[in-house]
């Protein structure tokens, strides 16, 4: 069974602030999905990631693939009240064009 | 847009009852799959669907029944419910195999087993 660990669990910070999450797994992965989940809805992606050392860019945050595609990292630049909530990674399941394995998140609280 | 529709939002059952989870999608996707999320567990996939008449288990279907008769909707049906099944359900679809493209998810059910 390949495993999706996440770090941190929990993360409070300051507005303003700088943060980095990461994503890791057991075993090598072909693509991997960030998704972010507030309070009372379900997730929403943010990006896919599909080639072993891709950056990419979406305003404030930067996602990064490991050259050895089993892990990620998400930085998050001058944190917002907006950015709140739970980001979970996501890759497909090994063996299975269809099923998701999803990482238990890293829930992030980012004080006015 | 409405996306993926759940209902209902909340539900409150007694142990050894049975009800049906409603998800409708109006994108035409093919793909469609039920998770259950809980505190320290993540998201976890019950049954999934890639077509109408097409089904499979997931990581943890067992309580659970479902049917895909069209490409709208997958309900998700529980047989007799107990208190493990006291979670956040979620439904989603996509237009390809998850994992690549985007999946869209409702906003969830949130059911009480007592």
């Amino acid at each position: 069974t390949q495993l999706l660990e996440q770090s941190p669990q929990f993360l409070s910070i300051q507005e303003g602030e700088n943060l980095t999450v990461y994503c890791n797994s057991s075993s090598v992965f072909s693509s991997l999905q960030w998704y972010r989940q507030e309070p009372g809805e379900g997730p929403v992606l943010l990006v896919t990631v599909v080639t072993g050392g891709e950056v990419k860019k979406l305003k404030r945050l930067t996602f990064q693939f490991g050259d050895a595609r089993k892990d990620s990292s998400l930085h998050i630049t001058a944190a917002q009240p907006g950015d709140t909530g739970l980001y979970l990674c996501v890759i497909k399941s090994g063996g299975s064009n269809y099923k998701l394995t999803f990482g238990k998140g890293t829930l992030l609280t980012v004080n006015p | 847009n409405a996306g993926v529709t759940q209902t209902p939002k909340f539900q409150v059952l007694k142990t050894g009852q049975s009800m049906t989870l409603q998800c409708a999608q109006d994108m035409n996707h093919e793909y469609m799959s039920w998770y259950r999320q809980d505190p320290g567990m993540g998201l976890r996939l019950i049954h999934y669907s890639v077509g109408a008449g097409i089904t499979d288990q997931g990581e943890v279907p067992n309580g659970y029944n479902v049917s895909r008769s069209t490409t709208e909707d997958f309900p998700l049906r529980l047989l007799s419910a107990a208190p493990s099944q006291t979670s956040v359900y979620f439904c989603a679809s996509s237009a390809s195999p998850p994992g690549t493209t985007e999946a869209f998810f409702g906003q969830g059910t949130r059911l009480t087993v007592v």
